[in-house]
């Protein structure tokens, strides 16, 4: 089946530039999360959705980033005046179920959109 | 905040050697631990969870909870598990927190 897929793949953008990242998580997927990923780093969390209910924003790194799930399975993740330390790559998982308690579910990642602000 | 520490940024072994990636991660009364890998060109994928015990490709990993570990064994390294493995543990709300990973190397 297909699996967690993004587009685009690759992004280059101006300084001060808006950009939108799409994420598809596999279909019946609840939980959706957004990492990002700077060069020679592990994935930081950024932000968790069950369903379409943002449950936590903690890792947004600014009010510069936003992100939505407006019905609970794509998922787009904004990015307004881009600066160039946010060029890395921003990874989308989803995960068949909700994540709470001691769940022990894996997450499965989509390929990646690696951005790149000039 | 919870810390997930990968000492060796690159490991490499000749094949048929046996590795070990080390990961340590923050106390945690009931840690919930994973290990990833990515291979070249492909995406971040599952390799296994500490709350199923269970053997993929021939790695194991045990949660020492004194130690708070977590490494990742084999005994006889392919040449086919050269990639980046990171380690992960689930934080108190959602997110996993990774490691920076280890980029294994297996040689002839």
């Amino acid at each position: 089946g297909a699996g967690v897929s993004q587009s685009p793949r690759y992004k280059v953008a101006k300084r001060g530039q808006d950009v939108a990242l799409r994420c598809d998580p596999i279909s019946g997927h609840v939980s959706l999360f957004w990492y990002q990923q700077a060069l020679g780093q592990g994935p930081e969390f950024l932000t968790y959705f069950q369903n379409e209910a943002q449950l936590d924003k903690s890792g947004l790194p600014s009010d510069r980033f936003f992100a939505e799930r407006p019905e609970g399975s794509v998922s787009t993740l904004k990015i307004q005046r881009t600066q160039q330390e946010d060029s890395a790559v921003y990874l989308c998982a989803s995960s068949p179920r909700w994540v709470g308690g001691q769940g022990g579910e894996g997450q499965y990642f989509g390929p990646g959109t690696r951005l790149t602000v000039t | 905040a919870q810390r997930v520490t990968q000492p060796e940024k690159l490991l490499s072994v000749f094949k048929g050697a046996p590795v070990e990636l080390k990961c340590n991660y923050s106390y945690s009364g009931s840690p919930e631990l994973f290990w990833y890998v990515q291979y070249s060109r492909q995406r971040l994928q599952l390799l296994l969870r500490h709350i199923s015990r269970e053997s993929i490709k021939g790695f194991t990993a045990d949660l020492n909870k004194g130690e708070t570990s977590f490494h990742l064994k084999k005994p006889f390294a392919q040449e086919e598990d050269s990639a980046m493995y990171y380690c992960a543990q689930r934080g108190a709300g959602y997110a996993l927190n990774f490691g920076k990973g280890t980029s294994l190397l297996v040689t002839p």
